[in-house]
């Protein structure tokens, strides 16, 4: 089986700081991709990654950073965390079919 | 610019009733997925449709692809309270990496 993992289930942040979001899958595959999810508005693509140091903006990358360093590895960053980011993160990395997603991280920046 | 739409957002029905939940997008694209999200919980893949015409059916749910009419459906047949879910489709445009776009979601309630 597939597994994407996220290095934190629950986040609480202050309005300022610097977060890492850790995503690792174990499958070897090319593409990663950074979602946030609201209520009513689905999921929104911030960054996704298509190889290793390569990176994409997606539709809503204000405010967001990544880095992929190696393969497996895809990370989001908050360089100054606002209470607007408050959210539902979700990681997936994809084969040629399908995209397979993480568990989420719910954020709260106070 | 790829956009989806789906329709309805909210979507409560009785046990043992059929409902079409349906997705529509704006310009070409590669494959159409479908997805269900249980609360707190994250996205479970369904179906991945890749041509037109593509049918697939897991137990009470069958989506369908319509690439000239640029829309998908996901049909319930005879509704069991289990169903009970939020329902994304998405769509993807391979643009030098492959870019998925989501619907916003269907929140589906089976009344028991």
């Amino acid at each position: 089986d597939v597994k994407v993992t996220q290095s934190s289930r629950y986040l609480v942040k202050r309005t300022g700081e610097k977060v890492f979001l850790e995503c690792v899958q174990d499958m070897d595959h090319e593409n990663m991709f950074w979602y946030r999810q609201d209520p009513g508005l689905g999921l929104r693509l911030i960054y996704f990654s298509y190889d290793v140091k390569m990176k994409e903006k997606g539709d809503i990358p204000e405010g967001y950073s990544v880095s992929r360093e190696k393969k497996e590895r895809f990370s989001l960053i908050l360089e100054s965390a606002s209470t607007n980011q408050t959210s539902m993160y979700l990681c997936a990395s994809s084969d040629l079919n399908e995209q397979f997603f993480g568990p989420g991280t719910r954020l709260t920046v106070l | 610019e790829l956009k989806v739409e789906q329709n309805p957002l909210f979507l409560s029905m009785q046990e043992g009733k059929n409902y079409t939940i349906y997705c529509n997008y704006s310009t070409t694209s590669d494959r159409l997925y479908w997805y269900r999200q249980d609360p707190g919980k994250s996205l479970e893949s369904l179906f991945v449709l890749l041509s037109n015409g593509a049918v697939k059916q897991e137990g009470r749910l069958m989506a369908s692809l319509d690439t000239k009419a640029r829309l998908s459906t996901l049909h319930i047949t005879a509704a069991v309270h289990d169903l009970s879910a939020t329902y994304f489709c998405a769509a993807e445009r391979n643009t030098g990496g492959f870019k998925t776009i989501f619907g916003a979601g269907t929140r589906l309630f089976v009344k028991a």
